[in-house]
């Protein structure tokens, strides 16, 4: 079964606990992206990937970090959480950028 | 400064009463334009992808069309199920970045 698989679903950590939130999809697909979602502000793409070792900033990317050491995964790294970055958290990936698979999402809270 | 803005925020229709959902878009080349749909607590679910002004594609009761500035999402004689956040994205030709809207939550009471 094609999937996104995003871990973990639910996380509470305090400011400044570094966190990797990781995704990993089974389509053999190169590009790859991680967008937050807040009410009233839709989603918002962090970073994205259109392949291995190759990533870029999407709108929001302070605080975040990503890497692609493989194709199939792409996590993403909180060095320092802070409150603000409190939210929903979608990974993606697709074919050259079409229309994208997402996982089911994390919901992260920082204390 | 590439956006996308849809409307209305939200939506509620009678089973059967059809309607149109919204997205207004600037964007510096468009590559593509993506309708997806969210059920609470679930990642969106992709819908449509429409490439270049005057295309359309239809799916059950959605129809998706778009001009140069804007996309429509017609929803014929929907049904309860049919209930979810419809989001609009649009890819950016130059630099592969997407951009959502803040999409529209639709409730359709039977």
């Amino acid at each position: 079964e094609a999937q996104v698989t995003q871990n973990p679903r639910y996380l509470i950590t305090v400011t400044g606990k570094k966190l990797t939130v990781t995704c990993s999809q089974n389509m053999n697909h190169e590009y790859m992206s991680w967008y937050r979602q807040d009410p009233g502000l839709g989603l918002r793409q962090i970073y994205y990937s259109m392949n291995v070792e190759v990533t870029d900033k999407g709108d929001v990317p302070e605080g975040y970090k990503v890497s692609r050491k493989e194709k199939r995964n792409f996590p993403l790294i909180l060095e320092s959480p802070s409150p603000n970055q409190t939210s929903l958290y979608f990974c993606a990936s697709s074919f050259r950028g079409a229309e994208a698979f997402f996982g089911q999402g994390t919901r992260l809270t920082v204390v | 400064e590439d956006q996308v803005t849809q409307s209305p925020e939200a939506l509620r229709l009678q089973e059967g009463e059809s309607s149109s959902l919204n997205c207004s878009y600037t964007v510096s080349g468009l590559r593509g334009l993506f309708w997806y749909r969210q059920d609470p607590g679930k990642g969106p679910e992709f819908l449509f992808t429409l490439y270049s002004a005057g295309e359309e594609k239809e799916k059950e009761r959605l129809k998706a069309t778009l001009t140069k500035k804007e996309s429509f999402l017609h929803i014929t004689a929907p049904k309860p199920e049919d209930s979810a956040t419809y989001l609009c994205a649009v890819q950016s030709h130059n630099f592969n970045k997407f951009y959502f809207g803040s999409g529209t939550k639709l409730n359709v009471k039977p």
